[in-house]
């Protein structure tokens, strides 16, 4: 099946800092979606892409699906300590109503320093 | 977005047991799937729930051990067969919302299964 890496595994940051995570796959999907996991808690959903160079944001978040349809970033501006937790890619082959199962990356863990 | 109520949200099995698992969702959905975290590491998809018939299983995975249900387009259920300490996971429910070109995956806080 398709492998998605994702990096880097881990972060360490002080308050106040940007942060980028990417993710790249070996094949070429339709759907990026990115993910925050806080202890003890199902993923919650952060950003949703469609197209290939689109960018999108969500407050301090934002991620682009890479021209190649193989990566996706995401990047945080002005880090503040709840933006601790695991930060999951996921990607499909499909889009819509045949969007299918996901690929998971291995998630970003971050930690950030008051 | 869809909100996904799962039960139980942890539990403790004896080996050999079973134990199913609830997922109700707040409103009709396309698409739901089941998958496993193991601690510390990413989620692998299970299966897919599929409305009115058998569940779709990945490599690895097993209807005699996993069996699903999906009777209607808001529930589901998964029965983690004959508990060995190996299956001790969080097992997470997925549903999904689909546009005409869009499409979000939504997760229920997951249940974390120990087995002694």
């Amino acid at each position: 099946g398709q492998q998605l890496n994702q990096s880097p595994q881990s972060m360490f940051i002080q308050e106040g800092e940007d942060v980028s995570m990417n993710c790249t796959s070996s094949s070429i999907f339709n759907t990026w979606l990115w993910y925050k996991q806080d202890p003890g808690e199902g993923p919650v959903l952060l950003i949703a892409l469609y197209k290939a160079g689109e960018l999108t944001s969500n407050g301090r978040l934002t991620a682009q699906f890479g021209i190649t349809r193989k990566d996706s970033f995401l990047n945080i501006s002005a880090s503040i300590p709840s933006d601790v937790g695991i930060y999951f890619c996921a990607g499909s082959t499909g889009r819509g109503s045949t969007l299918g199962r996901l690929y998971f990356g291995r998630g970003t863990q971050l930690t950030v320093w008051p | 977005s869809a909100v996904i109520s799962q039960k139980p949200s942890r539990d403790i099995c004896q080996r050999g047991t079973s134990l199913t698992i609830q997922c109700q969702v707040d409103s009709q959905v396309t698409m739901m799937f089941w998958y496993r975290q193991q601690p510390g590491q990413s989620l692998t998809l299970i299966a897919t729930a599929n409305q009115g018939s058998e569940a779709t299983y990945e490599s690895g995975f097993v209807i005699d051990k996993f069996p699903i249900s999906r009777p209607n387009l808001t529930f589901s259920t998964l029965t983690v067969s004959n508990m060995s300490p190996e299956d001790s996971s969080i097992y997470l429910c997925s549903a999904g919302l689909a546009g005409e070109n869009t499409g979000e995956l939504f997760f229920g806080e997951g249940s974390r299964l120990t087995v002694l």
